[in-house]
């Protein structure tokens, strides 16, 4: 069966330091695997995306993940995160056109000053 | 990417009516997708609009209750029928972009009372 875990349903960080959110995948064929960031009351932004070729992926407002086939894992990093950052954090799983994606249940994101 | 335009951006309704949502993207797809999150959760898809065919719905949601049309390949509306408080959540639509990941909606808050 395919799905998504992200073990983790909050996480606090102090601004300014580094910040890894976990992600798990169960996926019967290739995986193409996506992190989505939803701030209060907002739609959801895709940060980025991994389909093929390097495992380290760099996507928008300095996050990057790296795709680890071995650990089925696509975890999201940033080297110091901004109060900014707090928000709702989504992996998701799926083919990359027109078929349905599966999403993890979310990491929600504090700041401490 | 593709840009989607949703609306409304909120609306409380009365329980027993129904609402109508639009998304209107910028360029042509050939699915559109719409799912919903509930309070505190993750999203789940409720179905996919095809242009030209009936739209095909996930296990626990039925045309009767969530119809969809689709009338071109740029336009599709949700309708959320014969509302009761258990309907309030975010509805959003989504699109894929030509291989760029998929891009959602910005999202309608339903609160029903």
């Amino acid at each position: 069966a395919q799905s998504v875990t992200q073990p983790d349903i909050h996480i606090t960080v102090s601004e300014g330091a580094s910040l890894e959110l976990r992600c798990n995948y169960s996926y019967g064929a290739t995986p193409y695997l996506f992190w989505y960031v939803q701030s209060p009351g907002q739609g959801l932004q895709l940060l980025l995306k991994y389909f093929s070729g390097d495992t380290l992926v760099q996507g928008i407002k300095g996050f990057e993940a790296e795709f680890k086939r071995s650990q089925s894992s696509f975890n999201l990093r940033k080297p110091s995160v901004h109060w900014s950052d707090a928000a709702e954090y989504f992996c998701a799983v799926g083919p990359p056109r027109d078929d349905k994606i599966i999403f993890g249940k979310g990491t929600r994101l504090h700041i401490l000053p | 990417s593709a840009v989607i335009s949703q609306k409304p951006s909120r609306d409380i309704c009365q329980r027993g009516t129904s609402l109508t949502i639009q998304c209107q993207v910028d360029s042509q797809v050939t699915m559109m997708f719409w799912y919903r999150q509930q309070p505190g959760q993750s999203l789940t898809l409720i179905a996919t609009a095809n242009q030209g065919s009936e739209a095909t719905y996930e296990s626990g949601f039925v045309i009767d209750k969530f119809p969809i049309s689709r009338p071109n390949l740029t336009f599709s509306t949700l309708t959320v029928s014969n509302m009761s408080p258990e309907d309030s959540s975010i509805y959003l639509c989504s699109v894929e972009g030509r291989g760029e990941g998929y891009t959602f909606g910005s999202g309608t808050r339903l609160t029903v009372v």
